[in-house]
């Protein structure tokens, strides 16, 4: 069974400065998507950034980068110059691309917290 | 576009009364599954459908069941509640099955067992 595991529940970052969250998984698959979400007081999950296994480019979107290292089994995220509304609870998430398997899976979630 | 939507927002109910919560997917999308998030703790995979057919279930009793409606909006129904299923319950929409084309989430239904 796949496993996403997230080893720091709480983390804090001075505004402005960069911060990395960890995230390690667990899987016999070959070929899968890897997601970082973001989770705000509203409850709704906001997809951050995703990433192909297949890929071994990372992938970046504007402020956020990820270190994807596939033999490692692990996907950590980078914020850069962290924003006050970068605070929530970040969810790293794995999905196998095999058809039929349908279960987003994931960790425990690390809470973000933003020194102005 | 509209995101995707449910309803109600929040819900109290009484031990062993049942509750049925509902999901409007984005517009074009056909995939919708269900994810119970209890506090503290990541989200659970409850069910996937697609095209109206279940297509994945997760390590729930069979209290919990869905359905996808030919708008490929859904419903999920729970019978029995227990105070344990008290608990956020997220939807989440994708144009089709598998993580190609990512999901997104509803702003979930917060229940409480009392």
């Amino acid at each position: 069974a796949q496993t996403v595991t997230q080893s720091q529940p709480e983390m804090s970052v001075q505004e402005a400065e960069t911060v990395t969250l960890s995230c390690t998984y667990d899987t016999s698959e070959s070929d899968y998507y890897l997601f970082w979400y973001k989770q705000p007081p509203s409850r709704q999950m906001i997809l951050v950034i995703r990433q192909e296994a297949y890929k071994q480019q990372n992938a970046t979107e504007n402020r956020f980068s990820v270190n994807f290292q596939k033999a490692a089994k692990s996907f950590s995220l980078k914020i850069s110059d962290s924003q006050l509304g970068d605070a929530a609870m970040y969810f790293c998430a794995y999905i196998a691309s095999n058809f039929g398997n349908e279960k987003l899976t994931f960790g425990t979630g690390t809470r973000l917290t933003i020194i102005p | 576009d509209a995101g995707v939507t449910q309803s109600p927002t929040h819900l109290i109910k009484t031990r062993g009364q049942h509750v049925t919560l509902r999901c409007s997917p984005i517009s074009g999308h056909k995939s919708v599954s269900w994810y119970q998030q209890v506090l503290g703790q990541g989200p659970q995979f409850i069910f996937q459908y697609y095209e109206k057919e279940e297509r994945g279930r997760g390590n729930f009793p069979d209290r919990f069941s869905a359905r996808q409606f030919p708008n490929y909006s859904s419903e999920l129904n729970v019978n029995a509640l227990l105070l344990g299923d008290s608990a956020l319950y997220l939807c989440a929409s994708s144009l089709s099955t598998g993580g190609f084309y990512g999901y997104t989430f509803g702003s979930g239904t917060r229940l409480t067992v009392v």
